[in-house]
């Protein structure tokens, strides 16, 4: 199916276990980013791409780690997951051909025990 | 860095009349504003947009005005139904052209009771 497709949609883990939440676009888009989501704050980002082998920090990247060795993969760990990194988690996508239109994905739901 | 500030946290509306959610924005060197609709368990999808050199954009029910002077902006949604219920987000782009890159508000619930 073409779009954005997220994985897995729900996750619970232990405090301290590795978790990677998946990310994959059908539209060859160039720029990739990870948002978090916690109520009150909106949406904040986390990284980004803007390439195959291109990632960048936003504004809350402390305790992930992301890559990008395939333009339609992108991928997100959490190396060591804490409880504040229980949120809901969207990827989204832009072409970046003079637009800068996002399109997310329907979202993890990280929930850290 | 940017920061976007949204109100209200909640708007609730009689079907038929209007909602009004505004935003205010910092860094000057913003120039795209987006806005989204999120409804629940869903991701967030873009439902208008604006660019820094335009003072109004409309489509259909909804409309977006900007004001770089006074650096806020606003979403206007006239004749509500019970489908526009649901969480909108206000954005700016965190520098100008950043590819996606953008300053959420903190959301506004929207409650159109019929």
């Amino acid at each position: 199916d073409a779009g954005i497709t997220q994985s897995p949609r729900y996750k619970i883990t232990e405090t301290g276990r590795q978790v990677t939440l998946m990310c994959h676009q059908t539209w060859s888009h160039s720029y990739m980013f990870w948002y978090r989501q916690d109520l009150g704050h909106g949406l904040r980002l986390i990284y980004y791409s803007a390439a195959a082998d291109i990632t960048d920090k936003g504004e809350v990247p402390d305790g992930y780690v992301v890559s990008r060795s395939k333009t339609e993969n992108f991928p997100l760990t959490l190396e060591s997951a804490t409880r504040s990194q229980t949120s809901v988690y969207f990827c989204a996508s832009t072409g970046g051909t003079g637009a800068n239109v996002l399109t997310f994905g329907a979202g993890s739901r990280l929930t850290v025990l | 860095g940017e920061n976007v500030e949204q109100h209200p946290s909640t708007l609730s509306v009689q079907e038929g009349d209007s909602a009004v959610i505004k935003c205010t924005y910092s860094d000057s060197a913003s120039n795209y504003f987006p806005w989204y609709k999120q409804e629940l368990g869903k991701g967030p999808q873009l439902i208008i947009d604006i660019r820094s050199n335009v003072g109004e954009k409309k489509d259909q029910r909804i409309a977006v005005t900007l004001n770089k002077t006074a650096k806020h902006f606003s979403l206007h949604i006239t004749e509500t139904q019970p489908e526009d219920s649901a969480v909108y987000f206000c954005a700016a782009s965190i520098t100008a052209d950043s590819w996606g890159k953008l300053q959420f508000g903190a959301g506004t619930q929207v409650v159109v009771t019929p």
